[in-house]
């Protein structure tokens, strides 16, 4: 079963304006979460990430919020820029083990 | 400031051949884990290591994959009798502690003819 949820395969924006992607979990025990951004034949690089005790992680353009009563993260991108265009991971861990459970993955586009 | 390193970058085999990957973590990263990433899906975790140990598995990892990390530094991975299956993307990623930020490397494309 997913745990964690994409599910836009894509996104087109255009240049300046606000990107936003969305992450769905299922799991109440995750209490940490990631987005990482991937370009082709490359690995995942950290873009972000905030813990359950706080709602909301800003880092210059990139700013991430969490609802926990709904099990909701997203990813807010402003102004985008056409070298944001990869495919954004949302990620997830619990306290008790190591791993990070991903989700599909969305393919951002953005348009000069 | 050095990253995450993995060797070979791309290999392609023939069904039924063994074949291994080195993965460099960067230095003073004690914690080290492999995982999978096969074609629209994100990836999957295979194992970890906390230096020399390895302390967790996933089912997915199955009895032709073998992990070590002999000296707690960098690790390798092998598949045995390679499938047309295990054709993925395969990523190490290490992290200082246990609260830290896991970084990856740029990942071993395997493609099995």
């Amino acid at each position: 079963d997913q745990q964690v949820k994409q599910n836009s395969p894509s996104l087109s924006v255009q240049e300046g304006r606000i990107s936003i992607l969305n992450c769905d979990y299922t799991n109440s025990m995750f209490d940490y979460f990631l987005w990482y951004k991937k370009y082709p034949a490359e690995g995942p690089t950290f873009l972000i990430s905030i813990s359950s005790i706080k709602d909301k992680n800003e880092d210059g353009r990139f700013t991430v919020f969490l609802n926990k009563s709904a099990k909701h993260l997203s990813l807010h991108i402003v102004p985008s820029q056409p070298g944001d265009s990869a495919v954004y991971f949302c990620a997830a861990s619990d306290g008790g083990s190591e791993k990070l459970v991903f989700g599909k993955g969305t393919k951002l586009t953005v348009n000069p | 400031d050095t990253g995450v390193s993995q060797d070979p970058r791309h290999k392609i085999t023939k069904r039924g051949q063994n074949v291994t990957f080195r993965c460099d973590p960067i230095s003073e990263h004690n914690r080290l884990y492999w995982y999978r990433q096969t074609l629209g899906q994100g990836p999957e975790f295979l194992t970890y290591f906390q230096n020399e140990a390895q302390l967790e598995k996933s089912r997915l990892l199955s009895d032709r994959f073998s992990a070590e990390r002999p000296k707690g530094s960098f690790s390798t991975l092998e598949i045995q009798r390679t499938e047309q299956g295990d054709s993925a993307m395969y990523l190490c990623a290490s992290r200082k502690g246990q609260y830290e930020t896991q970084y990856f490397g740029p990942g071993t494309r395997l493609l099995v003819l």
